[in-house]
Parts: C-alpha cells; structure tokens; sequence
C-alpha cells in the first residue's frame, strides 16, 4: 500500500522567504510523485510531476521538488514566496505498477500563508 | 480548451436522499477518476473509468456508483445520503489510465447533507 505524509498542516513565512513544504511517501516500487496546489473554492492544480527521468524536478510558478530515495522525501520549495502562493497545497503518489495504479494517494494537505 | 467540468457547482440534500453529481473530462481524455476531499483533509479515491469501465474502487460503501458513457462524461451516484457524505466531490480526467499520467481537477461540486 502507498501514503504520504505532509509535516506541518499550517506553514507561514514572510513574502520573499524561502517556502519548504514537506512530503514523505511509502510505496513498495518505484513511485510517481505529484504537488498539487488548492485556491480555495477551486479544484486542484498541478505544480510538478516526478516520473524518474530527473530528481529534482521544476515546476511552475517558480517552485521545485526534489525526490530523495534514500529519505523517501519529495520535499516542495520555492526560493522567494509571493503572495499569491497563500492556498493549501497536496502531495500525491501513484506507483504505476500495481493494481492501486491508477488512484493518487494524496496527504493531508498543507496551508501555506504568505505575511506581507 | 475546455477542462474537466462539473455540475452542479453545490448541492443541499437530506439524509436518505439520492444524489447524481456529473462530470465532462477535457475533450480526448478517456480516464476519469472520483475524489472526495472532506473538510480540512486531502482527496480520497473513489472510482476509476477508462473506456467506460470500472479499473479502480477505493474504500467506500456500495451506496457509491459511478459510470462512464460513451462520449467518455461521468456520474457518480450516491444513495442513502448520510451527514457523513458532505464534501467536495473531485471529478479528474486523463489521457489514459497509467499511474504516471497526470489526473487534471475540475472544481468539484460541493454537496451539503443536512
């Protein structure tokens, strides 16, 4: 079976600072790996994907993840937060080989504020 | 292009009822999966279709149903509403079913069960 877990359901950091949003997976193969964003009242956008052809991996709007194997990490940052990137944000995995391929398994969620 | 459209955007039912929530993958995409998100947590997995058949189920009651039509749009069905059932209901769409594609969101619809 797969999970993520998001450290920290609340994230605030001032405009400009670094953004770290935390994820770690379990998945017993190769996993593909994915950040969505959440505004609120709306659906979910994606910002990344990591399907094992780079481990650090760009996004859009500036962010990045990086997928470490060793700490089953797939950690989201970005260098200067702005305040448009206040909304909640979801790390999912899908591992593509087993019969769970085709669901995302999401975390939790978390909300980022963005302090002028 | 259009995205992944749902309807309706929310929804107000009372215990026992039936609801029909209806979703319109973006135009190509043969992949549609169901997600329900409770309040204050991430989406849970419902159902898979691909090529109007059932590839995935996750952990719900048999009182959830879905189906896929031909032109490839989605209803999801949940009878014997309970208060439980409120959420915001996630309809996705992608190319095809493999686990490295990226599932595309709509809006969801918001049902209330009071």
């Amino acid at each position: 079976a797969q999970s993520v877990t998001q450290l920290g359901s609340h994230v605030s950091v001032s405009e400009g600072a670094l953004v770290l949003l935390r994820c770690n997976y379990s998945s017993s193969v190769p996993p593909y790996l994915f950040w969505y964003v959440q505004y609120p009242n709306q659906g979910l956008q994606l910002l990344l994907k990591y399907t094992s052809a780079a481990t650090l991996v760009k996004g859009i709007n500036g962010f990045e993840a990086e997928f470490k194997k060793s700490e089953t990490s797939f950690h989201l940052t970005k260098p200067s937060a702005h305040m448009s990137d206040a909304a909640e944000y979801f790390c999912a995995v899908s591992d593509g080989l087993s019969g769970s391929a085709r669901q995302l398994t999401f975390g939790s969620g978390t909300q980022l504020t963005v302090l002028p | 292009d259009a995205g992944v459209t749902q309807s309706p955007t929310h929804l107000i039912k009372t215990r026992g009822q039936h609801v029909t929530l209806r979703c319109s993958p973006i135009s190509g995409h043969k992949s549609v999966s169901w997600y329900q998100q409770v309040l204050g947590q991430g989406p849970q997995f419902i159902f898979q279709y691909y090529e109007k058949e059932e590839r995935g189920r996750g952990n719900f009651p048999d009182r959830f149903s879905a189906r896929q039509f031909p032109n490839y749009s989605s209803e999801l069905n949940v009878n014997a509403l309970l208060l439980g059932d409120s959420a915001l209901y996630l309809c996705a769409s992608s190319p095809n079913q493999g686990g490295g594609n990226i599932q595309y969101f709509g809006a969801g619809t918001r049902l209330s069960v009071l």
